[in-house]
């Protein structure tokens, strides 16, 4: 079974600064999905960046971007020029490639604080 | 586009009452998914709909739970009868046959006192 681990319960970065929010992920698939969702107090879950593990290329969102690994099973999420707005519970989550289980697996987040 | 709507947005109700959570995916989507976080447990899927049919209903509890997707545009989560364990935020997605990502709504905050 597939698992996803955040081993950082809370970061915290001020206004401006940079912060990288970790996770690894376990699977014997070659083929999946990954993605960072966050959650602001609102409670909205909102997709931030996603990553397909064919691509070598690490995908990038204006401000955010990923550092994916896949020999390492690593998926960390780079925020530049962090904002006010960023604070949120940030959620590393993996999705099989085609198939049947289509289920989101999710890690169980990091809390993100942003510092004025 | 309407994104994902979900009702009610807070549910407040007593021990051994019926809940019904309410969903309406984004139009054109053919997968539907309802999860349930809690503190303890995280985010878990506890089934998902394509076009319609259930595929996948092993996330969900106990025979307490149902859910239903009668039409492409509405889905419903049962609970009956509740328990306080029940208390959670569910939360709704949805996604194109096509794959992901998926969509989540708003979510609905139960409490079960």
């Amino acid at each position: 079974a597939q698992t996803v681990t955040q081993s950082q319960p809370e970061m915290s970065v001020q206004e401006a600064e940079t912060v990288t929010l970790s996770c690894t992920y376990d699977t014997s698939e070659s083929d999946y999905y990954l993605f960072w969702y966050k959650q602001p107090p609102s409670r909205q879950m909102i997709l931030v960046i996603r990553q397909e593990a064919y691509k070598q290329q690490n995908a990038t969102e204006n401000r955010f971007s990923v550092n994916f690994q896949k020999a390492a099973k690593s998926f960390s999420l780079k925020i530049s020029d962090s904002q006010l707005g960023d604070a949120a519970m940030y959620f590393c989550a993996y999705q099989n490639y085609g198939g049947a289980t289509n289920k989101l697996i999710f890690g169980t987040g990091t809390l993100l604080a942003v510092q004025p | 586009d309407a994104g994902v709507i979900q009702s009610p947005r807070h549910e407040v109700t007593e021990m051994g009452q019926e809940v019904t959570l309410r969903c309406k995916p984004i139009s054109g989507h053919d997968y539907l998914f309802w999860y349930r976080q809690t503190m303890m447990r995280g985010l878990e899927l506890l089934i998902y709909f394509n076009n319609n049919v259930p595929i996948d209903d092993s996330g969900m509890p106990e025979d307490r739970f149902s859910a239903k997707m009668p039409n492409a545009s509405f889905s419903t989560l049962k609970i009956q009868p509740s328990e306080p364990r029940d208390s959670a935020v569910y939360f709704c997605a949805s996604s194109r046959a096509q794959g992901p990502p998926q969509f989540f709504g708003p979510g609905t905050r139960l409490t079960v006192l």
